[in-house]
């Protein structure tokens, strides 16, 4: 059991750019989760997967923010134009349906210049 | 509709001090309830966790919370401070559903302090 991985562990981009973040779960977890934390704030659910399905997405996702799962598996978090505003920590978590606990990978950090 | 109030967004105890972390939560349903720690640029670490059962739970690191329904509150404590325990703690709600746990909604967080 390695835990969960994000990469990149840092990110800095011009605004206007896309970036492109990855999730890769605790192996037998089929569920995957996406959170947002800005500074001096605790994360803020964004969108989660069941398998490959994305089952419920927050009003925080706006249309430059997808998220695939495409098999399962790892997850990927695109940000499409980005703006001084998506400067957070994308924190990634997993768990087994059924399950209660959340694991969590140690993020990656976006700065949006 | 459920939210997290975390009273305290700073806290300082002695080392050797008790620790008391205060969360209200408001929830349409019996709740589960979480402490995670957050050391700097890191991911956050589960500490305890109340699902049902016995109301007072034991986490890792010597931390204890109890679940009073009647307060709606999930307070942290740990009886004696180490300069380890510095870090931000965040208490998290989650509403229980046939398939497990689902997302989790975060208060914001208090920061700890060791004093020496």
């Amino acid at each position: 059991d390695t835990g969960v991985s994000q990469d990149p562990r840092h990110k800095i981009t011009k605004r206007g750019q896309n970036v492109t973040f990855r999730c890769d779960p605790i192996s037998e977890h089929n569920r995957l989760y996406w959170y947002r934390q800005t500074l001096g704030q605790g994360p803020e659910f964004l969108t989660y997967f069941q398998n490959e399905a994305q089952l419920e997405k927050s009003r925080l996702l706006s249309d430059r923010f997808s998220a695939e799962r495409p098999k399962g598996s790892f997850s990927t978090l695109e940000i499409q134009r980005t703006e001084q505003g998506d400067s957070a920590m994308y924190l990634c978590a997993s768990s087994l349906v059924g399950g209660v606990e959340q694991y969590f990978g140690p993020g990656t950090r976006l700065t949006v210049t | 509709a459920q939210s997290v109030t975390q009273l305290g967004s700073h806290v300082s105890v002695s080392e050797g001090a008790l620790v008391l972390l205060r969360c209200n939560y408001s929830s349409s349903v019996p709740p589960y309830l979480f402490w995670y720690v957050q050391y700097p640029n890191q991911g956050l670490q589960l500490l305890l966790k109340y699902t049902t059962g016995a109301t007072l739970v034991k986490g890792i690191n010597g931390f204890e919370a109890e679940f009073k329904k009647s307060e709606t509150s999930f307070h942290l404590t740990k009886p004696s401070a180490h300069m380890s325990d510095a870090a931000e703690y965040f208490c998290a709600v989650s509403e229980p559903t046939n398939f497990g746990n689902e997302k989790l909604t975060f208060g914001t967080g208090t920061r700890l302090t060791i004093i020496p």
